[in-house]
């Protein structure tokens, strides 16, 4: 089975600094792949960024950024140049190549951008 | 032009009721799913649907019955509402590739609440 953990259930972080968000990641598959969700108060889940489990390039997405460090097993989610509107719960996500195609949770971290 | 999409977005009900939340996807894709996030803000999927058929059921009381009439459309039919089913209810939908780069897309969720 695999398993999401996100060990900072809040972080705070300056206007126009840079911040990272950890997830470590467990999975005995060769194949899989990580993503990141913000959910900002109002509450609606949005995609952020994908990585492949097979991609040698860190994904980036605008102002986004995965670092990938496979033989850790993590993928931290790095902001550049935070904004007061990136304040949100941000969950990392794992789905596992083949059948099952669900996704699984780590349990947040709620960041604070302050002005 | 919304992606994903679900009625309603807020649900208060007495328990013993039965209710039900309509999802649409425009996207085209072919797998839809629910998930449920609870008071921690915790998300754990629920079902999985693809070209209609079932493809993940995990273990969730048989009160819960989801139905999918067409492959955009996923509703989720609840009978004998339960307080512990106070939660909020997430639609996704993507493309199947067989892979795990299926980026999953979310709906606004439903907040449901059982008095």
């Amino acid at each position: 089975a695999q398993k999401i953990t996100q060990t900072q259930p809040g972080m705070f972080v300056q206007e126009k600094e840079a911040v990272t968000l950890d997830c470590t990641y467990d999975t005995s598959d060769q194949s899989y792949g990580l993503f990141w969700y913000k959910q900002p108060s109002s509450g609606e889940m949005i995609f952020l960024i994908y990585q492949g489990s097979y991609d040698e390039q860190n994904a980036t997405e605008g102002r986004y950024s995965l670092n990938f460090q496979k033989a850790r097993k993590s993928a931290n989610l790095v902001i550049s140049a935070s904004q007061l509107g990136d304040s949100a719960m941000y969950f990392c996500a794992m789905s596992i190549s083949g059948s099952a195609r669900q996704l699984t949770f780590g349990s947040g971290t709620q960041l604070t951008v302050l002005p | 032009d919304t992606a994903v999409s679900q009625t309603p977005k807020y649900l208060v009900t007495q328990m013993g009721n039965d209710k039900s939340i309509k999802c649409e996807q425009n996207l085209g894709h072919d797998t839809m799913y629910w998930y449920k996030q609870d008071s921690k803000k915790f998300l754990k999927i629920m079902f999985s649907y693809n070209n209609k058929e079932l493809i993940i059921n995990e273990t969730v009381p048989n009160r819960f019955s989801p139905k999918s009439p067409d492959k955009a459309h996923l509703n989720l039919h609840i009978n004998s509402l339960e307080l512990g089913d106070s939660a909020v209810y997430f639609c996704a939908s993507s493309y199947f590739t067989g892979g795990s780069t299926d980026t999953q897309y979310f709906g606004p969720g439903t907040r449901l609440t059982v008095l």
